[in-house]
């Protein structure tokens, strides 16, 4: 089983709507969350952490954390073309200071 | 705004050649990572490093080897380049606390010939 698992997508949705982007991890002692943005040829791009169950707004992204279900969620609003990109998970059990990614989930905002 | 650079954006090596890649950043991380990502494979940790002079192997450490004399920089060797080590490099930096936020470089595309 894979530490972290995404949705490879891709993902269409109209420009405007909101996107939702989905991650489950296997190691329940994982205490911090993250999501990159990654333009195709570019390097991640850190967007949204979040360490606590919940919900966790900045802008128009909304991180949510289920520890319980193990599920971490990406949601964007109001979608934009220039969010077209592959968005990729992370995590870090926090008994040490390795990161695990998920392959990432391919989105397009179509105008 | 944490800066994270690595050397070259673009490198073609010939097989059996010896490769090092450099990565500086600004803040002051005491953690810092080299990644690998492939497609349909994602990132893959190979090595990363928590202090000076201090490293651990990651998850696919065999044909590399890092260095890191410096706070500020890391290294990572490829002691003798194959083909399947045609790659994207990307190096990364952290602080050593609850707050474990990475920072990635630009990246390296490196294509061994």
């Amino acid at each position: 089983q894979k530490e972290v698992e995404q949705n490879s997508g891709p993902l269409s949705v109209p420009e405007g709507a909101i996107a939702s982007l989905n991650c489950t991890y296997s190691d329940r002692v994982s205490q911090s969350f993250f999501w990159y943005r990654q333009y195709s040829g570019k390097s991640p791009e850190l967007i949204m952490s979040i360490y606590s169950n919940g919900d966790k707004e900045d802008g128009r992204f909304t991180a949510q954390l289920n520890k319980a279900s193990q599920y971490v969620s990406l949601l964007i609003r109001d979608s934009q073309p220039s969010d077209s990109a592959t968005y990729l998970c992370a995590v870090n059990r926090g008994t040490g200071n390795q990161f695990y990614f998920g392959t990432g989930t391919s989105l397009t905002v179509i105008p | 705004d944490v800066k994270v650079t690595q050397s070259s954006r673009y490198l073609v090596k010939r097989t059996g050649e010896k490769v090092f890649l450099e990565c500086v950043q600004d803040m002051d991380h005491e953690n810092m990572f080299w990644y690998r990502q492939d497609p349909g494979l994602g990132l893959r940790l190979i090595y990363f490093s928590y202090d000076v002079k201090m490293k651990e192997k990651g998850d696919i450490p065999e044909g590399y080897s890092v260095s890191r004399e410096k706070k500020e920089r890391f290294s990572l060797i490829l002691e003798s380049a194959s083909t399947n080590q045609t790659s994207m490099y990307l190096c990364a930096s952290s602080h050593a606390s609850e707050v474990l936020e990475q920072y990635f470089g630009p990246g390296t595309r490196l294509t061994v010939t």
